[in-house]
């Protein structure tokens, strides 16, 4: 199985401060088919980013997405207080498909 | 609208059996798979299993393999999970998800949940 490893567990900022998500998997894989989830307490995951870099429906502008290979990152430009949260990866290229170990995103 | 909605909390003692259902509506219900994720309280995700709701075949993930099973009726649009051999540690909630592409893409569209509780 692909092994995906965020980093770091917790991010604790400030709200209008960025932050910088990572993701890396234990192998390669057709890699355009990694996705970012976002998951708030007592809540389903939502799908944040589709295919390494595409902003699902109702993503703000402020979620991008990037990487290659085995390594990819999440950004998040001027944090807003909604968006503290725990963020995890997922690859959907080989079955079974794989989720990270989750980011949280804390409130400094 | 799409929707996904579960049935509600389980309560089984180990070694029991429960059967879970995730209705779906506002979509070609043959057209999409939904997939099967388990999360345990303070945990990540993990992949259960997925089914083709257009002819019923699924896959499961190795570690459910044996124990798990996923259904579908057409009449109502809905989709079924059933875990067998319940043991403590299968204290999780439980979601269903719809892919996003009609082909093997990310989850868009999820249920609320189900929590199942075994215990003694």
């Amino acid at each position: 199985d692909i092994v995906l490893t965020q980093s770091p567990d917790t991010l604790s900022l400030s709200p209008g401060e960025s932050a910088t998500l990572s993701c890396r998997a234990s192998q390669s894989f057709r890699s355009y088919q990694l996705a970012w989830y976002q998951q708030k307490p007592g809540q389903a995951p939502r799908l944040l980013i589709y295919d390494i870099s595409n902003r699902a429906t109702g993503t703000p502008g402020r979620f991008s997405g990037s990487g290659s290979g085995a390594d990819f990152t999440l950004t998040i430009s001027r944090l807003e207080p909604e968006d503290f949260a725990v963020y995890y990866c997922q690859q959907h290229s080989v079955t079974p498909q794989t989720f990270g170990q989750g980011t949280k995103v804390e409130i400094k | 609208q799409v929707r996904l909605v579960q049935s509600g909390a389980e309560v089984r003692k180990p070694g029991a059996s429960v059967k879970i259902s995730c209705q779906t509506s506002g979509y070609s219900f043959i057209a999409y798979f939904i997939q099967w994720v388990r999360q345990v309280p303070g945990q990540g995700p993990e992949w259960v299993g997925r089914i083709n709701p257009n002819d019923g075949r699924t896959s499961y993930a190795r570690k459910f393999e044996g124990r798990v099973s996923m259904t579908r009726d057409m009449s109502s649009k809905t989709v079924f999970l059933e875990v067998t051999s319940l043991t403590p540690e299968d204290t999780a909630i439980f979601y269903c998800a719809r892919d996003r592409m009609t082909v093997l893409s990310a989850s868009e569209f999820w249920g609320q949940g189900t929590l199942i509780t075994v215990s003694p």
